[in-house]
């Protein structure tokens, strides 16, 4: 069984449009994240919300928009895509104040 | 702004050897994780340390991390070509959440 997934696994898009990506995590965690890694591969922190709330939201462009519609799932939404979205965008969660974060396997986003 | 420096960026080695990545910052962490990343995938959990001075060993795998917890490193005893991957050192900080900040990772190339 998967720990933490991920939909789309790759999404190529244009600019300008509106897309979302899904997360979803089996494994009772009650915090998740978004991430961002860029073409370098340097890992960046978006979002964290625990219980459904959101505690972390670091400087990114209101055009992204975390919704946590429940405690097992966190789905990004984002606005007006710009080609400097291109990146690859993993999911994670925790539980409790343990360390360990587990991660999804990834959405390449390609906006052209 | 926490910020995690890894060196070297890129190590190519031949099997059988030797090899360290270091992990530096001028911010004191909570707790200091490594991370390993194969293509097309999450980053995997490799291991926590939360003591300064603290050293663990997973099988050919040693990790330190610094008396004043603000470095680490990572040292792989006979390396193996499975051993290929990038490296990812995070670290983290209790009172923002536990939130992570990620260096920017070793690509390691074990040639057999």
């Amino acid at each position: 069984d998967t720990a933490v997934s991920q939909t789309p696994k790759y999404l190529v898009t244009q600019m300008g449009n509106d897309k979302s990506i899904k997360c979803e995590q089996n494994l009772g965690h009650d915090t998740m994240y978004w991430y961002k890694q860029d073409s370098k591969k340097f890992l960046k922190i978006m979002f964290s919300y625990n219980n459904k709330e959101l505690i972390i939201n670091e400087t990114v462009p209101n055009r992204f928009s975390p919704k946590s519609p429940d405690k097992a799932h966190l789905n990004l939404h984002i606005n007006s895509l710009e080609l400097g979205d291109s990146a690859v965008y993993f999911c994670a969660s925790r539980w409790g104040f343990t360390d360990t974060q587990y991660f999804g396997p990834g959405t390449r986003l390609t906006v052209l | 702004t926490q910020l995690l420096e890894q060196s070297p960026q890129f190590l190519s080695i031949q099997e059988g050897e030797n090899l360290t990545v270091y992990c530096n910052s001028s911010s004191v962490f909570s707790s200091l994780q490594w991370y390993r990343q194969e293509p097309g995938e999450g980053p995997v959990l490799l291991v926590t340390v939360v003591t300064g001075g603290e050293v663990k060993k997973l099988k050919r795998l040693t990790f330190q991390f610094g008396d004043a917890r603000k470095d680490s490193s990572l040292h792989i005893t006979a390396a193996q070509p499975g051993d290929t991957g990038l490296y990812l050192c995070a670290g983290g900080i209790k009172a923002a959440g536990n939130k992570l900040t990620f260096g920017g990772g070793t690509r390691v190339l074990v040639k057999p």
